[in-house]
């Protein structure tokens, strides 16, 4: 069975700080992946997304993701936080089959 | 406007019922997802349809039943043999591995329901 797991619950940043927020996975097989953000009162969203090629993808607002195959990580980055990303970051693996798994979730608070 | 609705946004309902939650998708994306959000356990995957007449379990479908006669809708309902019904819950829809031949695409989620049991 695929899963997924992220390190970080709760991030507390100030403005400016970098940030790096883990994500892994276990599966046997091809899959694609994604990070999504919750603003507040907003609805979930893309992120950005892994699908083949470079492994390292770039999204919006300045975020990042590395795709480590040997780790099984797919790991978010940005060099400089906003308070506008405070949200909730999801990380999630889709496979052949169909099936999506999402990690519990990493609630980023980035301080004025 | 291209996107998906879940109606309605608040319900309520007493211990022992069923009930049905709506989600439309105008978007022409064959698979659609139900998840289930609590506090704390992120999205957890509770059914999923990759394509019409057809769906599958996902990892916590006891207490739930679904249908997808057409392209464009996937209701949920919640019955009274789930324990802990009170949640909110989520829709998505997304491009079908089976149709982009690869693995499943980026998912478009909707506002969600949250749904109160009594």
């Amino acid at each position: 069975a695929q899963s997924v797991s992220q390190h970080n619950h709760h991030v507390i940043l100030s403005e400016a700080a970098s940030l790096e927020l883990g994500c892994n996975y276990s599966y046997g097989g091809t899959v694609n992946l994604f990070w999504y953000v919750q603003y507040p009162g907003q609805h979930l969203q893309l992120l950005l997304k892994y699908f083949s090629g470079d492994p390292l993808v770039k999204g919006i607002k300045g975020f990042e993701a590395e795709f480590i195959k040997s780790k099984f990580s797919f790991n978010l980055r940005k060099p400089s936080v906003q308070w506008s990303d405070t949200a909730e970051y999801f990380c999630a693996v889709n496979t052949n089959a169909g099936k999506s798994t999402f990690g519990d979730g990493t609630t980023l608070t980035v301080k004025p | 406007d291209g996107g998906i609705t879940q109606s309605p946004k608040y319900l309520f309902r007493k211990e022992g019922q069923n009930v049905t939650l709506s989600c439309e998708q105008n978007l022409n994306h064959d698979a659609m997802y139900w998840y289930r959000q609590d506090p704390g356990q992120g999205l957890r995957l509770i059914y999923y349809s990759q394509i019409v007449n057809d769906f599958q379990k996902g990892d916590i479908a006891e207490g739930y039943s679904v249908s997808r006669e057409k392209k464009e809708s996937f209701p949920l309902t919640v019955t009274s043999a789930q324990k802990n019904p009170t949640a909110f819950y989520l829709c998505a829809s997304s491009i079908s591995p089976k149709r982009s031949g690869r693995a499943g695409d980026t998912q478009y989620f909707g506002p969600g329901t949250r749904l109160t049991v009594l």
